[in-house]
């Protein structure tokens, strides 16, 4: 059963670079049959899909934040992170990453770590 | 960028009751492409439905799914106690976009 897990700082100052990694248990990032995504949610908000990183390294962002965010993966150490730059208060939120089956009729995610706050304070 | 509408914001209903929770889209969503979620507080969301009305594995089958084109529809047929948390609509027909969701709480 594969397992997700965020880590990273819990506060960032703002204008800073936000850094996350999610590592992934009982199964291979590697995998051809998966997107790895990252997902967040604002304090008492909904949910934004931010992007996703295939293993071949491509990646497809959320154009809303394409300008300041960056994904990629480390196979050697079944990771994938994320990096948001020119943090600012509303980039406060807990950050899940998750996984996607490959396929456009497959866009739904399953399963998702449990999530990290990251609060953008001075 | 397709926006999801869900209502009602907050259901309030007693246990055992029904549950008709509503997404709406604001483009058709083709073949189906709607995924929902239940979040219970302090966790991650949970994958319950895809393909608009297909459960997932080891999902309850009080838990169903309809619709089709712009409106979709989460039905919980008798409501046990931990089914009062809050649930997301989410396409994926062009990228990915989620409702704002529908909290249902105990009357």
């Amino acid at each position: 059963q594969v397992q997700l897990q965020e880590s990273g700082p819990g506060l960032v100052k703002p204008s800073e670079t936000l850094s996350l990694t999610c590592t992934v248990s009982g199964g291979s990032i590697g995998s051809s049959s998966y997107y790895w995504s990252w997902i967040r949610q604002p304090a008492g908000n909904g949910l934004e899909w931010i992007g996703r990183i295939f293993p071949s390294g491509s990646t497809d962002y959320n154009p809303s934040l394409k300008s300041r965010v960056t994904i990629s993966l480390d196979t050697s150490k079944n990771q994938f992170s994320l990096k948001v730059n020119s943090v600012t208060a509303a980039d406060t939120a807990v950050y899940f990453c998750a996984r996607q089956r490959v396929g456009a009729t497959r866009g739904w995610f399953d399963p998702w770590g449990q999530g990290t706050l990251v609060s953008v304070s001075s | 960028e397709i926006v999801l509408a869900q209502s009602p914001g907050t259901l309030s209903l007693s246990p055992g009751e029904r549950a008709t929770l509503s997404c709406r889209t604001s483009q058709s969503v083709s073949s189906s492409f709607l995924a929902w979620y239940q979040q219970k507080p302090g966790q991650a969301p949970r994958l319950l439905i895809y393909g608009a009305s297909i459960r997932a594995t080891g999902i309850p089958d009080r838990f169903s799914g309809s619709g089709s084109g712009t409106d979709f529809t989460l039905t919980i047929s008798r409501l046990e106690p931990e089914d009062f948390v809050v649930y997301y609509c989410q396409q994926y027909a062009s990228s990915f976009t989620f409702g704002p969701g529908t909290k249902v709480d105990i009357k």
